[in-house]
């Protein structure tokens, strides 16, 4: 089946250690994005790709990283420059062009907890 | 940048009544509004769109109702059930051009449906 994945589902650190998150999609979408989600708060934009070997910077980016060297794959990195960073990410990935362009489509989320 | 407000932050039905969440945006350029539903622990799926060439729009028991003069949308659910119990994010942006997928949330409708 089509979708996004998004590993590890649950992960642990500690304060001071870089973390990445992995996100892979096989829908062939063009634009891939991050987004990060706190208790009683919206989805806040953290970095989002439109092609390959590009990314911008969303709302929040400082202390997080990430890459695009391929079309499926856009994994996040949570520095330790990043001051709060436990919290729930979900990745996403939009086509760019047809009926449902705009459209995000959520991968399942990384829950991410900094000791 | 655009700016999304979002109300009531928690809804308590019947099953059977209806409800309605209520969003206002600040962007007039914004032409694109999708409703995501999520449950607990998981990603948010799309549940209806609309785009800012129609008012309103409705999928079986699920209505959305766009007022871009005022500057706010409604979703509205009738007939309600205990499998609609979940979180309800409204999101504004564009769906062409550089900015499709830029979407920004509200902050979360927490919906609860009483058997």
């Amino acid at each position: 089946d089509g979708g996004i994945t998004q590993s590890p589902k649950y992960l642990f650190r500690k304060e001071g250690q870089n973390v990445t998150l992995s996100c892979e999609q096989n829908l062939n979408h063009d634009a891939m994005y991050w987004y990060r989600q706190d208790p009683g708060q919206g989805l806040r934009l953290i970095y989002y790709s439109q092609i390959v070997n590009d990314f911008q910077k969303g709302d929040i980016a400082e202390g997080y990283s990430v890459s695009r060297e391929k079309k499926e794959s856009f994994p996040l990195t949570v520095t330790s420059a990043q001051k709060n960073p436990t919290a729930f990410y979900l990745c996403a990935s939009s086509p760019r062009t047809g009926w449902n362009t705009g459209e995000l489509f959520f991968g399942e989320g990384s829950r991410l907890t900094v000791l | 940048g655009e700016n999304v407000e979002q109300h009531p932050s928690t809804l308590s039905v019947q099953e059977g009544d209806s409800a309605v969440i209520k969003c206002t945006y600040s962007d007039s350029a914004s032409n694109y509004f999708p409703w995501y539903k999520q449950e607990l622990g998981k990603g948010p799926q799309l549940i209806i769109d609309i785009r800012s060439n129609v008012g309103e729009k409705k999928d079986q028991r699920i209505a959305v109702t766009l007022n871009k003069t005022a500057k706010h949308f409604s979703l509205h659910i009738t007939e309600t059930q205990p499998e609609d119990s979940a979180v309800y994010f409204c999101a504004a942006g564009g769906a062409g051009g550089t900015s499709y997928g830029k979407l920004t949330f509200g902050q979360g409708t927490i919906l609860t449906v009483h058997p």
